[in-house]
C-alpha cells in the first residue's frame, strides 16, 4: 500500500543537541518532502528531496530512494526547531497518483 | 510570489450553516490539494486537484463537503450544513505537477459551535 511512517514520534532535546528523524517510504511513493509545523501551526516547507542530500544552515536532508528512506538531520538544536516535522511523498500509481502523502510526524521539543 | 493565499483565516460558524473556504494557488502550479488537520486524525488528505479536475476526492468525509475548482487561480471548499465536528484547521497548497514539491497557504481556523 501507500505508506510513509515517520520515527520517533516524539523527540525532546537540549538545545545546542543533535538529532535524525526518519522517514520510510513504500515502493508506491517518490518526490520526498520534509515540512516543520511551527508552534503557529503554519507549514514551513524545508527541503524537497527526492534522491541525494541538501543542506541547508543548520538542517540538512538525505533521501536514498532504492532503499525508501529518508533522513533529516537537525545539528546545534534551537529552541525555535520546537513543532511537529512531517515528510511527505506523491503516489506513484493508481487513481490516487500524484496524491501528496504525510507520515504522522515527529514532534520536536528543545528546552532551553 | 505571495504564496498560496488561503482566506477566511479564521471562521467561527453555527451549526447547520453553509462555509466556504477559499484558496488561491501559487501562480503557474497546476495541483491542488485540500487537507484538513485536527489533534485525533491529523493531516488528511481531502480532495486533489490536476490542470482543475478532481483526481482523487476519496478523502471528502461526506456529501455535506464538496470543492470546485472552476479556473487555475482559485479553489472553494463548501460545507453544507456544517457540524461541530467538521472544526479544524483546513489547509490549501498547491504544486507544479511536474516538479511536484507543494507549498501550503496558512490554512483556515474552522469552528463550528
Amino acid at each position: 500500500g501507500i505508506q510513509v511512517e515517520q520515527s520517533p514520534p516524539d523527540l525532546i532535546l537540549q538545545e545546542g543537541a543533535n538529532s535524525t528523524l526518519r522517514c520510510n517510504f513504500s515502493d508506491s511513493v517518490n518526490n520526498l518532502q520534509w515540512f516543520h509545523q511551527n508552534p503557529w501551526g503554519q507549514l514551513i516547507n524545508l527541503f524537497y528531496i527526492p534522491s541525494g542530500t541538501k543542506q541547508n544552515g543548520r538542517l540538512s536532508a538525505t533521501t536514498v530512494a532504492t532503499e525508501r528512506y529518508s533522513l533529516l538531520y537537525i545539528s546545534s538544536s534551537q529552541t525555535t526547531d520546537s513543532g511537529v516535522y512531517f515528510c511527505a511523498g506523491h503516489a506513484r500509481y493508481g487513481g490516487s497518483q500524484g496524491n501528496l502523502i504525510f507520515g504522522k510526524g515527529t514532534k520536536l521539543s528543545v528546552k532551553p | 510570489d505571495a504564496g498560496v493565499i488561503q482566506s477566511p483565516r479564521h471562521e467561527v460558524t453555527e451549526m447547520g450553516q453553509e462555509v466556504t473556504l477559499r484558496c488561491k494557488p501559487i501562480s503557474g502550479h497546476n495541483s491542488l490539494f485540500w487537507y484538513r488537520q485536527t489533534m485525533m486524525r491529523g493531516l488528511e488528505l481531502l480532495i486533489y486537484f490536476n490542470n482543475n479536475v478532481p483526481i482523487d476526492d476519496s478523502g471528502m468525509p461526506e456529501d455535506r463537503f464538496s470543492a470546485k475548482m472552476p479556473n487555475a487561480s482559485f479553489s472553494t471548499l463548501k460545507i453544507q450544513p456544517s457540524e461541530p465536528r467538521d472544526s479544524a484547521v483546513y489547509f490549501c497548497a498547491s504544486g507544479q505537477s511536474a516538479i511536484l514539491e507543494a507549498f501550503f497557504g496558512q490554512g483556515t481556523r474552522l469552528t463550528v459551535v
